[in-house]
């Protein structure tokens, strides 16, 4: 079974910066997943902050930036803002299918 | 601009069925493969499923867990996804998102969200 793994929760100061990773159970994270990184608040749906590991939309704040690191996708906040704070989805292609991962939650703080 | 209104929730019991429907409208919805996502109550998301366009003859993938109960279908002329849910459980129970996949006319995949449907399975 393919497992996307993230850290639970992560912690960071205003003005802060904070990096959240996404890591498969089969190996490296590539660029052929095509990570995406998606921002929910309580309540309401998702929203897409990422994609193709390092795009952002026009929406995305540029605090947000995405990569590839040591395997894994990565997140980068920048500058982190109160209304960051959040839970944070990434999701991978696999086999023809979106695999979300597990999802961290962001305290501003 | 974008838009998607996702609707059909509501309550049914264990082994019903429901068939949840998905407006979008602000791009060439017969260029765009369209997917549906749920999120169980306090958890993660999962995707559940897409269809391709009527080019690709409309082809469907499924997740294992909903892989021979729902069926998504699509109607170009009405700018249209639906998700029929049959033999539905309790694990069904989950907000169910539509949302844009991949396009050949825009950048839209997995980045406009429907508002999401509650669909709640109990008896």
């Amino acid at each position: 079974q393919v497992v996307v793994s993230q850290e639970p929760s992560l912690t960071v100061s205003p003005g802060g910066a904070v990096t959240l990773t996404c890591g498969f159970n089969t190996g490296a994270v590539t660029s052929g997943h095509y990570p995406f990184w998606f921002q929910q608040r309580p309540g309401q749906a998702p929203t897409t902050l990422i994609y193709d590991t390092s795009k952002r939309h026009s929406w995305t704040p540029a605090r947000f930036s995405g990569s590839l690191l040591g395997g894994k996708a990565a997140l980068t906040l920048s500058g982190a803002q109160p209304e960051d704070e959040a839970e944070y989805y990434c999701s991978l292609s696999y086999s023809g299918a979106y695999v979300f991962g597990t999802g961290t939650k962001v305290t501003v703080l | 601009e974008v838009q998607v209104v996702d609707s059909g929730g509501g309550l049914v019991q264990p082994g019903g069925s429901l068939r949840l429907s998905c407006a979008a409208s602000g791009f060439t919805f017969s260029d765009a493969w369209m997917s549906w996502v749920r999120q169980a109550p306090g958890k993660g998301l999962e995707w559940v499923g897409r269809i391709t366009t009527t080019t690709e003859s409309e082809t469907t993938g499924y997740a294992g867990p909903v892989k021979g109960r729902f069926t998504i279908s699509r109607d170009d002329s009405k700018n249209m996804v639906y998700l029929q849910m049959n033999s539905l459980r309790i694990e069904d129970t989950a907000i169910y998102y539509c949302v844009t996949d991949r396009s050949t006319t825009a950048t839209i995949k997995l980045s406009y969200w429907g508002q999401g449907t509650l669909v709640t399975v109990s008896s």
